[in-house]
């Protein structure tokens, strides 16, 4: 049973493009993550999501999109995509109610997305 | 600069040798998190510590919270160990700062 897992694992796709990346998680977990690695392997975070509500929002450009229908799923929508949006993203869960990122986060297995 | 740094950012052991990985950071926070991204991308939590020291197998995961210093130890480092480890610390907020990683071999 995959505790994290995304769809699709890899995407190609051309500038312009809009493409979406879903996550579910079944552990139970309150808080959602989205990183993005970059192609010198620097993690960072993008969003976060307690209960489906939106806490943190890391000044990413209003192309990306988070959506949580229920807080086992977070899915990632890309408008117009760029050269630069090319990476490893990546989708995580941790208990966290508290607030504080004292939890063990899980971690989804990535989806490479390049952008042509 | 980067509020979370590790070194080394390469290191290079002999199957069997002790290894140590440092994190140094520069801000509050209420958790340290340990992580090990395997050659297959995958990412996987190995210790979340607030304070003194963890054991799990052959990794201990240290930290000195006036010194904002953590030590990642591998005792009996075997080639299955090579991977990337990834210290981030969790800021209030729900936030983990992530240092750059330190890319681990280990050779037989």
């Amino acid at each position: 049973d995959t505790a994290v897992s995304q769809t699709p694992k890899y995407l190609v796709t051309q500038m312009g493009n809009d493409k979406s990346i879903k996550c579910e998680q079944n552990l139970g977990h309150d808080t959602m993550y989205w990183y993005k690695q970059d192609s010198k392997k620097f993690l960072k975070i993008m969003f976060s999501y307690n209960n489906k509500e939106l806490i943190i929002n890391e000044t990413v450009p209003n192309r990306f999109s988070p959506k949580s229908p229920d807080k086992a799923h977070l899915n990632l929508h890309i408008n117009s995509l760029e050269l630069g949006d090319s990476a490893v993203y990546f989708c995580a869960s941790s208990r966290d109610a508290s607030g504080r990122a004292s939890d063990t986060q899980y971690f989804g297995p990535g989806t490479r997305l390049t952008v042509l | 600069k980067n509020e979370v740094e590790q070194s080394p950012q390469n290191l290079t052991a002999q199957e069997g040798e002790f290894i140590t990985i440092n994190c140094s950071y520069s801000v509050g926070i209420s958790a340290l998190h340990w992580l090990q991204q395997h050659p297959g991308g995958g990412i996987v939590s190995l210790f979340m510590l607030s304070s003194g020291k963890k054991k799990h197998g052959r990794l201990i995961a240290t930290i000195n919270i006036q010194e904002k210093h953590s030590s990642l130890h591998i005792t009996a480092s075997h080639p299955r160990d090579s991977a990337v480890y990834i210290c981030a610390v969790g800021e209030y907020g729900n936030k983990l700062v992530f240092g750059a990683g330190t890319i681990l071999r280990v050779k037989s």
